[in-house]
């Protein structure tokens, strides 16, 4: 069965870069495509991106200049960079296996990021 | 951006009831190649992650029981759950996966 636990800084200040793992057990992230999604505080939920089974990346256009999704495959690990964050990046950050096309089947627990001073 | 439009934004029911939650889409989610609507329906729970129900609008993902029912075509999407139960008690999504994903604003689902 497929796993996926999201790690990484709960709290991060306005102007640095956050950074989440994203470690998967029980399923090879060298197969289907890997997403980050966010929910805002007030539940809105915001897909950020996706890196496949090759490495290839796709980004939400709104978050194109700042972030990057990578992977360490020797590890079953994909991660996520958010340049330049500010208090409206506050979020729980999830982490995601798709099923078919853009379609998030299998999603980590979540872990909330606090973008604070 | 294909813009989602859930309502309501809450709904108070009683243990047995049917439900429906609307979802509406900016522009048709029909592919004209398959014939195929790309819109996806998530259930999540207080404290839990979410959960997929149903994708392509009325495919039911395994496991998921037939009281989740998903309907609708072009811009229009419902999700029906018949005679809900204390454990459907949740916050309900709907998504676009025609293109890069985009998510309604949620309906939440009480106990009244």
């Amino acid at each position: 069965e497929v796993q996926l636990q999201e790690s990484g800084p709960g709290l991060v200040k306005p102007s640095q870069s956050l950074s989440l793992t994203c470690s998967v057990t029980g399923y090879s992230i060298t197969s289907n495509y890997w997403g980050w999604i966010r929910k805002f505080p007030g539940n809105k939920m915001e897909w950020m991106g996706y890196i496949s089974y090759s490495g290839s990346t796709s980004y939400n256009p709104s978050l194109k200049s700042r972030i990057s999704i990578t992977r360490d495959t020797s590890k079953n690990q994909f991660f996520l960079q958010l340049n330049s964050v500010t208090t409206e990046d506050t979020a729980t950050y999830y982490c995601a296996r798709y099923l078919t096309t853009r379609v998030l089947a299998y999603w980590g627990q979540g872990t909330l990021v606090t973008v604070s001073s | 951006d294909i813009v989602m439009t859930q309502s309501p934004s809450s709904l108070a029911v009683s243990a047995g009831e049917t439900v429906t939650i609307n979802c509406k889409s900016s522009q048709s989610l029909l592919s004209s190649g398959n014939q195929k609507n790309y819109l996806a329906w998530y259930q999540q729970k207080p404290g839990q992650s979410p959960k997929l129900l149903i994708y392509l609008a009325s495919t039911r993902e395994s496991g998921v029981p037939d009281r989740f029912i998903g309907s609708g075509s072009g811009t229009d999407f419902t999700l029906t759950i018949s005679s809900v139960q204390a454990e459907d008690l949740a916050d309900y999504y709907c998504q676009q996966h025609y293109s890069y994903p985009t998510f309604g604003g949620g309906t939440k689902l009480e106990l009244k």
